[in-house]
């Protein structure tokens, strides 16, 4: 399966600032989901994005899906030092395994 | 906690050893996941199980290392020789039969091979 590829790698930002993250990927993916895996931690599921231009929202999170299904985006209003962490996009692969992107480190400054 | 257990948490053994991995899964889901995860990188597909049968391999899973869920239920990750490059987290994951692809991992098992 097709890796995704996600950017920035790293973001280091002041509390209360705002923090995007992006998921591309060469190919239309039948879905993306969004992890995030705190430090030391394991991955935590997020959420699921299926429809083309999809928006979906949790709370200070805001996720979208691209028209063409090729890129995903998650967007975090007013980071808190509770958001630190690693966000990982995923798709599914051809035998229902998820394709990692190498994730989005986020640190976040008090 | 997503309900996916796994034991132990922290394993250290020394190059050659043995070591074997356990993964309990959410009782109600019949798809059971093995990845790797580096440092610095997002986690590694490694073999798949449907109830108690493996139906997919990564070519990441060398001749050392062998999986088994015998009877549908909890699976186990066995890596024979270790080696230094096998240090790793190893994740389980769990997911029931449906049209979503999300998965529930577990707390991994951190492997260092001195």
């Amino acid at each position: 399966g097709q890796q995704v590829m996600q950017i920035p790698q790293y973001q280091h930002v002041q509390e209360g600032e705002d923090f995007t993250t992006y998921c591309n990927s060469s190919t239309t993916l039948s879905n993306i989901q969004w992890y995030k895996q705190r430090p030391g931690g394991h991955p935590v599921f997020l959420i699921q994005l299926v429809k083309s231009g999809e928006v979906k929202k949790q709370k200070r999170l805001t996720f979208q899906f691209g028209e063409a299904k090729k890129n995903s985006s998650l967007h975090i209003t007013a980071t808190q030092t509770t958001d630190v962490g690693t966000y990982f996009c995923s798709h599914g692969g051809s035998q229902g395994n998820l394709i990692f992107g190498k994730g989005t480190k986020l640190s976040v400054k008090p | 906690d997503t309900g996916v257990s796994q034991d132990p948490r922290h394993k250290i053994t020394k190059r050659g050893q043995n070591v074997t991995f356990r993964c309990d899964p959410i009782s109600e889901h019949n798809r059971l996941y093995w990845y790797r995860q580096t440092l610095g990188q997002g986690p590694e597909f490694l073999t798949y199980f449907q109830n108690e049968a493996q139906l997919e391999k990564s070519r990441l899973l060398s001749d050392r290392f062998s999986a088994e869920r015998p009877k549908g239920s909890f699976s186990t990750l066995e890596i024979q020789r270790t080696e230094q490059g096998d240090s790793a987290m190893y994740l389980c994951a769990s997911r029931a039969t449906g049209r979503t692809d999300t998965q529930y991992f577990g707390p991994g098992t951190r492997l260092t091979v001195l």
